[in-house]
């Protein structure tokens, strides 16, 4: 069964700090997604990542993967308090057409003026 | 575009009773998905669709059922409800998830009580 970890999985933070979420999984996967969910709203695509290496950066956030890990992290440079929000990776398994997605738990980010 | 649209925002529901969640696309999507989001929790597949006429069990699909016959609309049908049933679900859409760009856009959610 595949085994997607987030952590941390509540994290505090000032503004203008730097921090860094981790996201392993435990299958082979060749791809990774990262959603925003702001307080009682739908989740937003953030970023596809789709090979080893790749690195995907919007604003302050950037994501990275690592295949061979089986990691990915999201960086959070200089944060701001509209980046307080809860971030969900999301491994990609399947084949065929019966591809899916499988979560993390997600991380809450709280950054504190 | 509405994109991913989902009926009713809230429910609340006695234990033993039924009822329908409405998840409609705009986007002609084949690929249509039900998520729970119970809290401090990651979202769980409950049931998924590659196109109409074609429903697949996900990872947590029992008190659920689920019909697909068109394009735009996949509705979760929820028989004898039960607490372990409150949660927040989420209804999503994709093109298909074969190629490294697609991505799932999700609906806003029904928050549901069962008391």
């Amino acid at each position: 069964e595949l085994k997607v970890e987030q952590n941390p999985l509540f994290l505090s933070m000032q503004e203008g700090k730097n921090y860094t979420i981790y996201c392993n999984y435990s299958t082979t996967s060749d791809r990774l997604y990262w959603y925003r969910q702001d307080p009682g709203k739908s989740l937003e695509s953030l970023f596809v990542l789709l090979s080893n290496g790749a690195v995907k950066q919007e604003g302050r956030l950037m994501a990275s993967l690592d295949t061979k890990a089986r990691l990915s992290t999201l960086h959070i440079t200089a944060a701001v308090h509209d980046l307080s929000a809860t971030y969900f990776c999301a491994v990609v398994t399947g084949g065929g057409s019966n591809y899916k997605l499988t979560f993390g738990k997600g991380t809450l980010l709280t950054v504190n003026p | 575009n509405a994109g991913v649209t989902q009926t009713p925002k809230f429910r609340i529901l006695k234990i033993g009773q039924s009822m329908t969640l409405q998840c409609t696309q705009d986007m002609n999507h084949n690929y249509m998905y039900w998520y729970r989001q119970d809290p401090g929790m990651g979202l769980k597949l409950i049931y998924y669709s590659v196109g109409a006429g074609i429903t697949d069990k996900g990872e947590v699909p029992n008190g659920y059922n689920v019909s697909r016959s068109t394009t735009e609309d996949f509705p979760l049908r929820l028989e004898l409800a039960a607490p372990s049933q409150t949660s927040v679900y989420f209804c999503a859409s994709s093109y298909s998830m074969v190629t490294g760009t697609d991505t799932q856009y999700f609906g806003p959610g029904t928050r549901l009580t069962v008391l």
